[in-house]
């Protein structure tokens, strides 16, 4: 199946710095991209949807200026997390749309934001 | 999209057939049931989806009842990797503009030894 690699695994940060995450996709390209959050022993929750050379579309309650989204090419999203605080501590996991149409979601392994 | 209901959880044992029940009695005639899982601290993986046909891969198999209301998903042999909680989720199928996954909260699914 397609692969999606998301870099880093994890990352410990202070608080007030921004972190950087990577999404690309390996062997297809993705014109969109989504964003997700999952805090522990909860389901994921999405974000964003991040489609290639236009703005991010955020969900109810996630703040833009805060989580900056990048979508320059049809292989590659970032997420940008700014001034991050404890309470953005987290598990961040990118997914990109695949299959013959478009029909399935393929996610990378997920970024453990650790803010201190 | 519609909503799902899922068990919390559901024990196996190991090379035992793991049936995982989803009920999405709303569901509207042209959305697609999903199901994917998630392995502890990893991203979720993709298993099947369908519309109304059941299904098979070389993952799994999907059952979907002839009123739509309900499908199940069976592992036909578990293994202990299988551990995972496994999510139901319905959407409007292809690859339309709009597509969007909503995750609930799954069913957690114990395979044991």
């Amino acid at each position: 199946g397609a692969v999606v690699s998301q870099h880093p695994s994890w990352v410990i940060c202070k608080s007030g710095t921004s972190v950087k995450i990577e999404c690309r996709s390996l062997d297809f390209q993705a014109t969109t991209m989504f964003w997700y959050r999952q805090f522990p022993k909860q389901s994921l929750m999405l974000m964003a949807t991040s489609n290639e050379g236009s703005k991010a579309t955020y969900e109810q309650g996630v703040e833009k200026d805060k989580f900056l989204i990048n979508h320059a090419s049809l292989t590659l999203s970032t997420l940008t997390v700014t001034s991050a605080h404890p309470e953005d501590s987290s598990f961040y996991i990118c997914s990109a749309r695949g299959g013959l149409s478009g029909e399935k979601l393929f996610f990378g392994s997920g970024t453990q934001l650790s803010v201190l | 999209d519609a909503k799902t209901t899922q068990p919390t959880s559901m024990d196996c044992a190991e090379g035992r057939a793991a049936n995982l029940p989803c009920n999405h009695s709303t569901i509207s005639g042209n959305e697609y049931v999903y199901w994917y899982r998630q392995i502890h601290s990893q991203g979720p993986q993709y298993i099947i989806h369908g519309l109304k046909n059941n299904e098979t891969n070389e993952m799994a198999s999907l059952i979907i009842t002839e009123d739509r209301k309900s499908s199940t998903l069976i592992l036909p042999h578990a293994t202990l990797r299988d551990t995972a909680v496994y999510y139901c989720i319905v959407r409007v199928g292809g690859g339309g503009s709009n597509y969007k996954l909503t995750f609930g909260k799954g069913t957690l699914l114990t395979v044991n030894p």
